[in-house]
């Protein structure tokens, strides 16, 4: 029962231009969500996060949106740079019965072109 | 301030041998997570510990096991490892009533 799905394996951009990472969930349960960014051999690096009680969280290139009633969240990029290339996780937590647990989607692989 | 710190960086080990991966927790960060990164797979909760208790389990089987010490290092134990066992294995951790995980390097283990 994979709760938390991101459709898209890869995602290849041009630099400068606007990289969009999707996310659905089916859990109604989650109030909070977090993205993760990934380079090989490392561990996930937090990026960003929203609430539920949010629909938009903004910091500098990195935006957020939660749609909560298609169950659905994007990470806008823009712009984007090749530095960003790496492996986008996007998570959710129910703090009333999980706790601190974080249910990972399968990850998008972004390429930003030079 | 240090990181997540997780050792060893690689272990290979055989079908049926059981390891011991560890993890030192950022200074001050008392809540500890475990992860499992297999390939084509998201990253799969394994268990959480908070203060040397354990607050929450994954669906995993009894052969995976950790614990927590009083300064909130951790470690995690795998017993009669199997060929599937092969992952990156995360360690996180965080302060309380903080979403946010720090995650170590994370151990590769290779199971043979």
């Amino acid at each position: 029962d994979q709760q938390v799905k991101q459709n898209s394996p890869s995602l290849s951009v041009q630099e400068g231009r606007i990289s969009i990472l999707n996310c659905d969930y089916t859990n109604s349960m989650f109030d909070y969500f977090l993205w993760y960014k990934k380079y090989p051999a490392e561990g996930p690096t937090f990026l960003i996060s929203i609430s539920s009680i949010k629909d938009k969280n903004e910091d500098g290139r990195f935006t957020v949106f939660l749609n909560k009633s298609a169950k659905h969240l994007s990470l806008h990029i823009v712009p984007s740079q090749p530095g960003d290339s790496a492996v986008y996780f996007c998570a959710a937590s129910d703090g009333e019965t999980s706790g601190s647990r974080l249910t990972f989607g399968e990850g998008t692989q972004l390429t930003v072109n030079p | 301030k240090a990181g997540v710190t997780q050792t060893p960086r690689y272990l290979i080990k055989t079908r049926g041998q059981q390891v011991t991966l560890s993890c030192s927790p950022i200074s001050g960060h008392r809540s500890v997570s475990w992860y499992q990164q297999t390939p084509g797979q998201g990253l799969q909760f394994l268990f959480e510990y908070f203060s040397e208790t354990q607050r929450n389990k994954g669906n995993f089987p009894g052969r995976f096991s950790g614990r927590q010490f009083s300064n909130s290092r951790s470690e995690m134990n795998v017993s009669t490892l199997e060929l599937g066992d092969s992952a990156l294995y995360l360690c996180a951790s965080k302060t309380a009533g903080n979403y946010g995980y720090t995650f170590g390097s994370g151990t590769r283990l290779t199971v043979v």
